[in-house]
């Protein structure tokens, strides 16, 4: 069956390290994958996208990898800052579907002073 | 900035009760979608529509209608509410019928069916 997971438990980190978000999937071939930050009680917030031909996309602090052979997408945000803790969804694009996104769970990204 | 607007941040029905929900886009925006979203279930499309009076299923329709007369609008409709659509519901829109197009979100409708 088709599948996305993300890290299901929430990530705790330290003010100044790298945080490293995982994004799997099974079963698709997706042309495009988001990523998209979800503060408490508001709507997600497009971050990055990446094509399936790009390997790495860097936006300031932020940086997302894109592997296609093992089915797997990372989101890093170094140098991480509280003001980063939020909800981290990855999202699919299918081909010919219009723009269509299948989403991920989620991960909780929780940046401690 | 895109704007996408939607009615009611909270909202308490009743089973059995029609409900409608509404959404605006500020942006000339030919897609527009409607999640929900629950915990451990992550969001999950209702329905979608690329252009005016167009409609297509999600992945979870039942139980669910939409309706787009104008552009900017799009409305969920829960036809007969049960108390297992208690949810967060997130409307959103994006530009061209393209691919590689981010997806702007309003903050959701908490809906509480008792």
């Amino acid at each position: 069956s088709q599948k996305i997971e993300q890290n299901s438990e929430a990530l705790n980190i330290q003010e100044g390290k790298t945080a490293t978000l995982t994004c799997n999937y099974t079963n698709y071939s997706p042309a495009y994958l988001q990523w998209y930050r979800q503060d408490p009680g508001r709507g997600p917030v497009f971050l990055l996208l990446i094509r399936e031909n790009e390997k790495e996309k860097r936006k300031e602090r932020l940086k997302v990898t894109f592997d296609t052979t093992l089915k797997q997408s990372l989101f890093h945000i170094t140098a991480s800052q509280p003001a980063d803790s939020a909800t981290y969804l990855c999202a699919l694009e299918i081909y010919n579907q219009g723009g269509k996104l299948i989403f991920g769970q989620g991960t909780e990204l929780s940046v401690k002073p | 900035d895109v704007k996408v607007t939607q009615s009611s941040r909270y909202l308490v029905k009743r089973t059995g009760e029609k409900v409608f929900l509404e959404c605006v886009q500020d942006m000339d925006h030919e897609n527009m979608f409607w999640y929900r979203q629950d915990p451990g279930l992550g969001l999950r499309l209702i329905y979608f529509s690329y252009d005016v009076k167009m409609k297509e299923k999600g992945d979870i329709p039942e139980g669910y209608s939409v309706s787009r007369e104008k552009k900017e609008r799009f409305s969920l409709i829960l036809e007969s509410a049960s108390t297992n659509q208690t949810s967060m519901y997130l409307c959103a829109s994006s530009s061209g019928r393209h691919s590689n197009q981010p997806q702007h979100f309003g903050d959701g409708t908490r809906l509480s069916i008792l």
